[in-house]
């Protein structure tokens, strides 16, 4: 099955710097890979997400890149700021009758004032 | 428009008892799907439903049964609660198919801690 490994667990930055999260996805067959965001005691929630028809996404602030030769995919968000604090997970399905999604441990972003 | 919510919000059981926790949708959603979450893990999906009447296992589906006697209602139930399963549950709910149908959207959780 599906194995993600979501790198680093832990990343802190100044407040207007970039901030880059990876995770790597094991199944050749896996074609979509989401990116949540969770504020503690909150449920997360969908921030961007990306195809394997599609190679780079860009919403505002947030992108994210899909290396699928190299199985790869990462988070980048530009100008940090205070509410950019959160834990971000990645996952990655294969669309087969359910999108049955397989996460990373997550990665606890804390941006410095 | 509550989109997906979960009840109850907080459970404590003792060993051995059993509960159901309950999920609904008001965004008519085909699929369904209920995760666990626990410290310094991701969400892992225990089990799933496709369609009202329709159920199929995850990642982790032992000790845990489901049912989706309507479309709006999932429903995940601990026969004979363990200590393990002290954890966050997660509810979501999508559109199902591909494209823009496949985004998840998630309840507010339930916290149980089993004793």
């Amino acid at each position: 099955g599906e194995n993600v490994e979501q790198h680093p667990s832990t990343l802190s930055v100044q407040e207007g710097d970039s901030a880059v999260i990876k995770c790597t996805y094991s199944d050749s067959a896996s074609n979509y890979f989401p990116w949540y965001k969770q504020e503690l005691g909150k449920r997360p929630q969908l921030i961007i997400d990306i195809r394997s028809n599609v190679g780079e996404k860009k919403d505002q602030r947030i992108a994210v890149t899909l290396n699928k030769t190299a199985k790869h995919f990462s988070l980048h968000i530009t100008e940090t700021q205070p509410e950019d604090s959160a834990v971000y997970f990645c996952a990655a399905s294969a669309y087969q009758g359910a999108q049955k999604l397989v996460f990373g441990q997550g990665t606890r972003l804390t941006i410095n004032p | 428009n509550a989109g997906v919510t979960q009840t109850p919000k907080f459970r404590v059981l003792k060993t051995g008892q059993s509960m159901t926790l309950l999920c609904a949708q008001d965004m008519n959603h085909e699929y369904m799907y209920w995760y666990r979450q626990d410290p310094g893990m991701g969400l892992r999906l225990i089990h799933y439903s496709v369609g009202e009447g329709t159920t199929a296992k995850g990642e982790v589906p032992d000790g845990y049964n489901v049912s989706r006697l309507k479309k709006q209602n999932f429903l995940l139930g601990l026969e004979s609660a363990a200590p393990s399963q002290t954890s966050v549950y997660f509810c979501a709910s999508s559109s199902g198919g591909t494209g823009m149908r496949e985004t998840q959207y998630f309840g507010p959780g339930t916290r149980l801690l089993v004793l």
